[in-house]
């Protein structure tokens, strides 16, 4: 059973940039949850994806958006990036209709926005 | 909406001494709650959770956490601490919405002395 993969590990850009993070799910989950954990904070959701649509937000601007793919891997894409956007997001899988399901997280991608 | 304090940023133990992280949750409707443990570096990994059984809840590397609804609190134990329990440990609350995301508290870093 493979886990969650996030790449890449770490990743460095500079204010107004652009970037795009990647998750690969765990083997059978079709549902990613993406989170931003800033230092010293607990991760916040950011949005969900099932079925290649966006499947609930957090309280996110629109800059924040995401994609996922039909074997279910997904993307999040950051457009004009601001200093406080510098943060370890996570990526977390699931499979929708479990009671409860656990969601397994990956390792992060750690932003630094300069 | 839900929300989840944890009291305390940081809990220094001996080893081999009592662990205690606590945790209280306000929700609207009956909650799910989940312990996770976050090592330097690395990504999120379940403790334990709890789903409307058992008030008493198991988890791994001897960790367990008791629901109490009077209190609205879901506080972290473990008899004897070791020195690899030193991390951060998240409490996080869901809804039983169907979107299975999850709200968290700001963490708490576990110190343990030899």
């Amino acid at each position: 059973e493979t886990g969650v993969t996030q790449s890449p590990t770490h990743l460095i850009k500079t204010r107004g940039q652009q970037v795009t993070l990647r998750c690969s799910s765990q083997s059978g989950h079709n549902t990613v949850s993406w989170y931003q954990q800033a230092l010293g904070q607990g991760p916040q959701f950011i949005f969900q994806y099932y079925r290649e649509e966006e499947n609930g937000r957090g309280n996110f601007p629109p800059r924040f958006s995401g994609l996922q793919f039909p074997n279910y891997s997904s993307e999040l894409n950051v457009n004009a990036l601001e200093l406080d956007d510098s943060a370890l997001y996570l990526c977390a899988s699931s499979l929708k209709g479990q009671v409860m399901g656990e969601q397994f997280f990956g390792p992060g991608t750690r932003l630094t926005v300069l | 909406a839900q929300s989840v304090t944890q009291l305390g940023s940081h809990v220094s133990v001996s080893e081999g001494a009592l662990v205690l992280l606590r945790c209280n949750y306000s929700s609207s409707v009956p909650p799910y709650l989940f312990w996770y443990v976050q090592y330097p570096n690395q990504g999120l990994q379940l403790l334990l959770k709890y789903t409307s059984a058992a008030t008493l809840v198991k988890g791994i590397n001897g960790f367990e956490a008791e629901f109490k609804k009077s209190e609205t609190s879901f506080h972290l134990t473990k008899p004897s601490a070791h020195m690899s329990d030193a991390a951060e440990y998240f409490c996080a609350v869901s809804d039983n919405s169907g979107y299975s995301t999850l709200t968290f508290g700001k963490g708490t870093m576990l110190l343990v002395s030899p």
